[in-house]
């Protein structure tokens, strides 16, 4: 299947520092992809999709200015968490479909952030 | 949007049993509904998936059904195996092309 890398597996940040988490599409171009949010033991909530070119689209109640997103290639997104804090420790995981494909997602392999 | 609820969230089965896993969607438009594996710290797999123009679908030991009436979908896991112990999600994929998961059930098989 497709591939979605993700990168860094992991961070550790102090409070109110900026964390960029990168979201690649290796052998596919996505015009779009999903960034999900998922604390210990819960699903995964959709925060956003990010769309190559133009505003990413924020779920309700996602602070778009808390969680910057930019979508600059067809190849890659990313995840600004910025002003850090402990709260905001989860496991962040990214996704995108293959449009040469059906409609199976693909995941990356995800991001945990630690706010200390 | 769509919302997708997810019964039961913790199931313990014996090795050997039949595991069943339920889903329903609010959003009658939505077209596709894959399965998840996740274990602990990793990525989700999907293990199985099915459309909306069909009923039922089989892959070995696991098989999903589909009532597009009743806006549910169930996940059935037949001779479990140790294996088997994971955190499933279904999901349900809208008409903006956005996958809605389902709350999640934490399956443990008991050898």
């Amino acid at each position: 299947g497709a591939v979605v890398s993700q990168h860094p597996s992991w961070v550790i940040c102090k409070s109110g520092t900026s964390v960029k988490i990168e979201c690649r599409s290796l052998d596919f171009q996505a015009t779009t992809m999903f960034w999900y949010r998922q604390f210990p033991k819960q699903s995964l909530m959709l925060m956003a999709t990010s769309n190559e070119g133009s505003k990413a689209t924020y779920e309700q109640g996602v602070e778009k200015d808390k969680f910057l997103i930019n979508h600059a290639s067809l190849t890659l997104s990313t995840l600004t968490v910025t002003s850090a804090h402990p709260e905001d420790s989860s496991f962040y995981i990214c996704s995108a479909r293959d449009p040469r494909g059906l409609d199976e997602a693909f995941f990356g392999q995800g991001t945990r952030l630690t706010v200390v | 949007g769509e919302n997708v609820e997810q019964h039961p969230s913790t199931l313990s089965v014996q090795e050997g049993d039949s595991a069943v896993i339920k889903c329903t969607y609010s959003d009658s438009a939505s077209n596709y509904f894959p399965w998840y594996k996740q274990e602990l710290g990793k990525r989700p797999q999907l293990i199985i998936d099915i459309r909306s123009n069909v009923g039922e679908k089989k892959d070995q030991r696991i098989a999903v059904t589909l009532n597009k009436t009743a806006k549910h979908f169930s996940l059935h896991i037949t001779e479990t195996q140790p294996e088997d112990s994971a955190v499933y999600f279904c999901a349900a994929l809208n008409t903006g092309n956005q996958f809605y998961f389902g709350t999640g059930t934490s399956l443990t098989v008991i050898p």
